[in-house]
């Protein structure tokens, strides 16, 4: 079931880019909209999450929502090698709190 | 920093052993969650756990997994006949309440062979 869906890259762009992520969900009872960054080897860590449309902030990081589309975007300003990372998008319903995931997409910031 | 940690970090085992993969949550932490990503594939909800009873679980986890706390720290997942198909990285995370805000630990990779 192609519930949320992500291009997994990768994605390579040089040190200080603009960089945006994106995914599509299908699902129209998602409420919640989540980013998560997954190190080589390690866990997902939670960076951000929206409720609804909108935009939500967090220094470097932008987290937007589109409902209407059903178009959930992540843009990290002045990129770093340390933001080298998989992204993982995800969204789960207003009656849980459980995240449906997109596949991620590898990101690459080269000095 | 306290997190989530989990042994060990590389399993092996052959086809219908049973293993049991072990969490370490954060200590306060009231709710815990398994996860596991096939290699190459989507990170999927397997089970949560709540005051010693699953709250939630999907379809994936069947009559062959099973889940407990077996004193005030630890957090197991068991398997109890593994498949090929259950190789894969399993990620324990744990969060204070019901939340968005899960922590999850750095994974163990199962090899079933």
């Amino acid at each position: 079931q192609k519930e949320v869906e992500q291009d997994p890259g990768p994605l390579s762009v040089p040190e200080g880019a603009i960089v945006s992520l994106n995914c599509t969900y299908s699902n129209s009872a998602f409420q919640y909209f989540m980013w998560y960054r997954q190190y080589s080897r390690k866990g997902p860590e939670l960076l951000m999450y929206t409720y609804s449309s909108g935009n939500k902030e967090d220094g470097r990081f932008t987290a937007q929502v589109d409902k209407s589309s059903k178009y959930i975007s992540l843009f990290i300003r002045d990129s770093q090698p340390s933001d080298s990372a998989t992204y993982l998008c995800a969204a789960s319903s207003g009656g849980s709190y459980i995240p449906t995931f997109g596949r991620g997409t590898s990101l690459i910031v080269h000095p | 920093e306290p997190e989530v940690t989990q042994t060990p970090s590389h399993q092996v085992t052959q086809m219908g052993q049973e293993v049991i993969l072990r969490c370490v949550p954060i200590s306060n932490h009231l709710y815990f969650y398994w996860y596991r990503q096939i290699l190459g594939q989507k990170v999927e909800f397997l089970v949560s756990f709540y005051n010693n009873e699953i709250s939630e679980k999907s379809e994936i986890f069947d009559d062959q997994f099973s889940v407990e706390r077996p004193d005030g720290s630890n957090f197991t997942l068991k398997i109890r006949s593994t498949k090929l198909e259950d190789s894969a990285m399993y990620f324990c995370a744990s969060s204070v309440s019901v939340s968005h805000e899960q922590f999850f630990g750095p994974g163990t990779r199962l090899t079933v062979l």
